[in-house]
């Protein structure tokens, strides 16, 4: 069983175009996140939601847009893409508690021409 | 600056050499430290967790946190190929709701 999933796997797509990531963990958790990792693998946290709520957004332009229709999934919505969106996107969750241990998704690799 | 630097690599070593991974932090008030393995066109994986200044062992990993320096490293002894990935220096606040990452190490181990 696939803990955390997310689609699609890989994502070529237009500038300017508007394109979703979904993701799913199965692992009851009630924290999710969306993390972006550039060509240089620094992995920069985008958002996070606790049990459907946004408690994280870190500087993220508007044309990102989170939706947590509950909390076992968290989606990702990008208007207007652009060339620098290129990277890869991962979804994580964690149980909380004190360790914050975070379940990483396979990740999905945007590539925006 | 920074909250978390991590040494940059790229390092490559002979199978069975000893690798020091490394990490130095700013945050005083991180209390967890974590080391992510990812393999390549993988996510990350959490490979051990510490909480406390000293060192923690699991097979051939070895975690050491020396909060006095905020210093961490991670150790492997006899490095095999299927060591080869990037490695993930993590740490966080109690509660805080997120962690924060360093920027990885890539290691290389050749046969």
């Amino acid at each position: 069983d696939t803990a955390v999933s997310q689609t699609p796997k890989y994502l070529v797509t237009q500038m300017g175009n508007d394109k979703s990531i979904k993701c799913e963990q199965n692992l009851g958790h009630d924290t999710m996140y969306w993390y972006k990792q550039d060509s240089k693998k620094f992995l920069k946290i985008m958002f996070s939601y606790n049990n459907k709520e946004l408690i994280i957004n870190e500087t993220v332009p508007n044309r990102f847009s989170p939706k947590s229709p509950d909390k076992a999934h968290l989606n990702l919505h990008i208007n207007s893409l652009e060339l620098g969106d290129s990277a890869v996107y991962f979804c994580a969750s964690t149980g909380g508690g004190s360790t914050d241990t975070q379940y990483f998704g396979p990740g999905t690799r945007l590539t925006v021409l | 600056q920074k909250e978390v630097e991590q040494d940059p690599g790229p390092l490559s070593v002979p199978e069975g050499a000893i690798v020091s991974l490394n990490c130095t932090y700013s945050n005083s008030a991180f209390q967890y430290f974590m080391w992510y393995r990812q393999y390549s066109r993988k996510g990350p994986e959490l490979l051990m967790y510490t909480y406390s200044s000293g060192n923690k062992e699991d097979g051939r990993f070895t975690a050491q946190v020396d909060k006095s320096s905020k210093y961490i490293s991670l150790f492997i002894r006899d490095s095999q190929p299927s060591d080869s990935a990037t490695y993930l220096c993590a740490m966080s606040v109690f509660d805080a709701g997120k962690s924060t990452f360093g920027d990885g190490t890539t290691l290389t181990v050749k046969p």
